[in-house]
């Protein structure tokens, strides 16, 4: 299986700053027939299931906002809130789609200084 | 839209089997993969097993030897079955949809419904 290692657990930034979360996979993701990386990032909300924020590593959602990117390729992932908002406040999972055994980084807590 | 809501018992007894029924409302239910999803109280997303509309599954490794999804077409209803319990299995449990094709992320969710395994 597919181990996803996610850094930090957790952070805590202040309104209007970066926020920058890791993705690591223990296989590659990229699929290199199509040049796509099998790797997406939710966003859950306590309370709520998760929500798609980005698929194929760096395609953002429909009504995802911009502050909201992906990037990486293989093994390495980050996801990138720019400016960060209460409403950000949340846990983010990356998620490998590349195996048929999906399997979810452990998750990392964004919280507010 | 489609929406997913989870059913079932919200307190199993150790040993007992887990039943969960999951209902697709609001959009077609064939040409996608169904996906069980759960996560213990405080703890991360554990991907339990899909299954295409046709019938076909893949489960967890970790859990192959105790879980069973089935579908049910005309109802447009997806099951999920897990026996020998123990505590460990105390999770919110969610049913979810992939986008369309075989490798797609999730991009639904039902709400989850939360099951305790206590005696």
């Amino acid at each position: 299986d597919i181990v996803m290692t996610q850094s930090p657990d957790s952070l805590a930034v202040s309104l209007g700053e970066r926020a920058t979360i890791n993705c690591k996979s223990s296989l590659s993701v990229l699929y290199s027939s199509n040049n796509r990386n099998y790797l997406c990032w939710y966003q859950q909300k306590p309370g709520q299931p998760p929500k798609l924020l980005i698929s194929w590593a760096s395609a953002r959602e429909s009504g995802v906002p911009e502050r909201f990117s992906g990037s990486g390729s293989g093994t390495d992932f980050t996801l990138t809130i720019s400016s960060l908002q209460a409403e950000d406040v949340a846990v983010y999972y990356c998620q490998q789609y590349y195996d048929s055994f999906r399997t979810f980084g452990q998750g990392t807590k964004v919280e507010i200084k | 839209q489609v929406q997913l809501q989870e059913s079932g018992p919200g307190l199993v007894k150790p040993s007992e089997t887990l039943s969960l029924t999951c209902t697709v409302s609001g959009d077609s239910f064939s040409s996608y993969y169904w996906i069980w999803i759960r996560q213990p109280p405080g703890k991360a997303l554990e991907w339990i097993g899909q299954i295409y509309y046709t019938g076909s599954t893949i489960y967890n490794p970790f859990l192959k030897s105790r879980v069973t999804i089935s579908v049910d077409r005309p109802n447009k209803q997806l099951s999920l079955k897990l026996n020998s319990l123990t505590a460990a299995d105390t999770a919110v449990y969610y049913c979810a949809r992939q986008k369309l094709g075989e490798n797609t992320p999730i991009d639904c969710w039902g709400q989850g419904t939360l099951v305790t395994v206590s005696s």
